[in-house]
């Protein structure tokens, strides 16, 4: 069935480190993919997203790409802050009868430390 | 500024009894969800609707129920509460379509003992 698999946490990083977290998805048709932040105590909200081949998603300096070869989606930041510290989960959702529906990996936890 | 509100945000029930979550959008959405999240779980969808009278059992229903009667709510029945169904749950709503955004409300943390 369609699924997501992410990389598992948590993850460690110093601040104005860079920061990869893995996304791979498995689909049977050509979904849409996301990637959603829950910081402590509050819902999710969406990150960034992207359609189709090719694009690339980005806000707030992440960025993802959206792979078709490699059926992936990796989140990317260049220079993490103390403030980035949340659990990020990757998504995907598919056209047809299941619209809308997000189908969401495990999530990865990411601390940053001063 | 549209809303989507979850109450109540915590509650302690006991074994047996049953349960209803509440769940308000005032985005005017035709679509909402119900995920519960657990540890080493992620987000599972428990049931959906894609507009009034419509609803839809998701990967993890079994025990739960839903109703839509108006656009605006998505109340979650937990019929006989079990100890497996400890959980914060999350209620979500968007538009039509599959590259559309959801958006969550901040979660019901549910205990029971």
């Amino acid at each position: 069935g369609d699924s997501v698999t992410q990389m598992e946490g948590p993850v460690t990083l110093s601040e104005e480190a860079f920061l990869t977290i893995n996304c791979t998805y498995t689909a049977t048709g050509y979904p849409s993919l996301f990637w959603y932040v829950q910081y402590p105590g509050e819902g999710l909200q969406l990150l960034l997203k992207a359609t189709k081949a090719d694009d690339k998603g980005s806000n707030k300096g992440f960025e993802a790409t959206y792979r078709k070869e490699t059926t992936s989606f990796h989140l990317e930041k260049g220079s993490v802050q103390v403030s980035d510290s949340a659990v990020y989960f990757c998504a995907l959702s598919l056209y047809g009868g299941s619209q809308g529906n997000l189908i969401f990996g495990k999530g990865t936890k990411l601390s940053v430390k001063p | 500024d549209a809303e989507i509100t979850q109450s109540p945000r915590h509650k302690i029930t006991e074994t047996g009894r049953q349960v209803t979550l509440a769940c308000h959008q005032t985005w005017n959405h035709n679509n909402m969800f119900w995920y519960r999240q657990d540890l080493g779980h992620g987000l599972r969808l428990i049931h959906y609707s894609y507009g009034v009278h419509d609803t839809n059992k998701g990967e993890v229903s079994d025990g739960y129920s839903v109703s839509r009667s108006n656009t605006e709510d998505l109340p979650l029945t937990l019929e006989s509460a079990a100890s497996s169904q400890t959980s914060v749950y999350f209620c979500a709503s968007s538009e039509i379509g599959a590259n559309t955004e959801a958006f969550f409300g901040q979660g019901t943390r549910l205990t029971v003992v």
